[in-house]
C-alpha cells in the first residue's frame, strides 16, 4: 500500500491552462504539505494544512489554490498556467504530535508538471 | 528567511569508500534530519536528530547535531553503488509557523 499517493504522476499541459494535483495519505497523518522541486533540485514548501486548516502559506502566487477536503487529503489546483509552474510538486504528511511537529515527512513520488 | 547550506553541489566517490557531508545554517534548529532522494522519486528520511550533540547511527550511516543547533554532518561509510541520490539535509524549528527548511542537496555518485 503507498503511504502517500500522487495523482497523475506526469502532467503535460499549455500555458493558461488550469489544472488539478491530487495527494491521499493513509498512514493517519494530522498534516498535509505540498513542496515544489525546481530543476535545481531545490526543494522548497508551498502551503501546510493540519486538519483541513491552511497553517503555511509561503510566498505563492495566488493562482495556487490548495484544498483540504479532509485530513487524508490535500489537492492542489493551478490556475493559468505559466511556463515557469514546470517543476516536480510533491505532497508530504506528518504528524503535529503532541505539540512538535518534529519535521518527519514522508513524501509522495512526485506530480512533474511541464508547461508548454 | 532560514537558510541551509550544504557544498559541493556534487561529490563523486569510488565504491568502498567513505563519505561526509555538511551542513550549516545561520540560524538555530531543533531537530535536524537528512533525507535521501533517489531518481523520480520523492526525498525519503534517514536519520532525524533531536538533541545537540546527538550522535545517531542508521546502518552504514552516521549523523550528528553540532552543539551551536546551527550544523550536521552526514557520514556514509563502505559506499556501494545504491547509494547514489541526492542527500538534503533540513533543519526543523518550533514555535509559531514551524516548518522544515531544506539545504539544495548533494548529489552524490559511486563508481563501481
Amino acid at each position: 500500500d503507498t503511504a502517500v499517493s500522487q495523482t497523475p504522476k506526469y502532467l503535460v499541459t499549455q500555458m493558461g491552462n488550469d489544472k488539478s494535483i491530487k495527494c491521499e495519505q493513509n498512514l493517519g497523518h494530522d498534516t498535509m504539505y505540498w513542496y515544489k522541486q525546481d530543476s535545481k533540485k531545490f526543494l522548497k514548501i508551498m502551503f501546510s494544512y493540519n486538519n483541513k486548516e491552511l497553517i503555511i502559506n509561503e510566498t505563492v502566487p495566488n493562482r495556487f489554490s490548495p484544498k483540504s477536503p479532509d485530513k487524508a487529503h490535500l489537492n492542489l489546483h493551478i490556475n493559468s498556467l505559466e511556463l515557469g509552474d514546470s517543476a516536480v510538486y510533491f505532497c508530504a504528511s506528518s504528524h503535529l504530535g503532541t505539540g512538535a511537529n518534529t519535521g518527519e515527512l514522508f513524501f509522495g513520488e512526485g506530480s512533474r508538471l511541464t508547461v508548454l | 528567511g532560514q537558510q541551509l547550506n550544504q557544498s559541493p553541489q556534487s561529490m563523486f566517490i569510488q565504491e568502498g569508500e567513505d563519505v561526509s557531508m555538511n551542513c550549516t545554517s545561520s540560524s538555530i534548529f531543533n531537530t535536524w534530519l537528512w533525507y535521501k532522494q533517489d531518481p523520480g522519486e520523492g526525498p525519503v528520511l534517514l536519520i532525524a536528530l533531536y538533541k545537540a550533540g546527538e550522535l545517531t547511527s542508521n546502518g552504514r550511516l552516521t549523523a550528528q547535531f553540532g552543539i551551536t543547533r546551527k550544523d550536521s554532518f552526514l557520514n556514509i561509510s563502505a559506499s556501494i553503488p545504491s547509494d547514489v541520490g541526492i542527500y538534503f539535509c533540513a533543519g526543523h524549528s518550533t514555535g509559531a509557523n514551524s516548518k522544515l527548511t531544506f539545504g539544495k542537496g548533494i548529489t552524490l555518485s559511486v563508481r563501481p
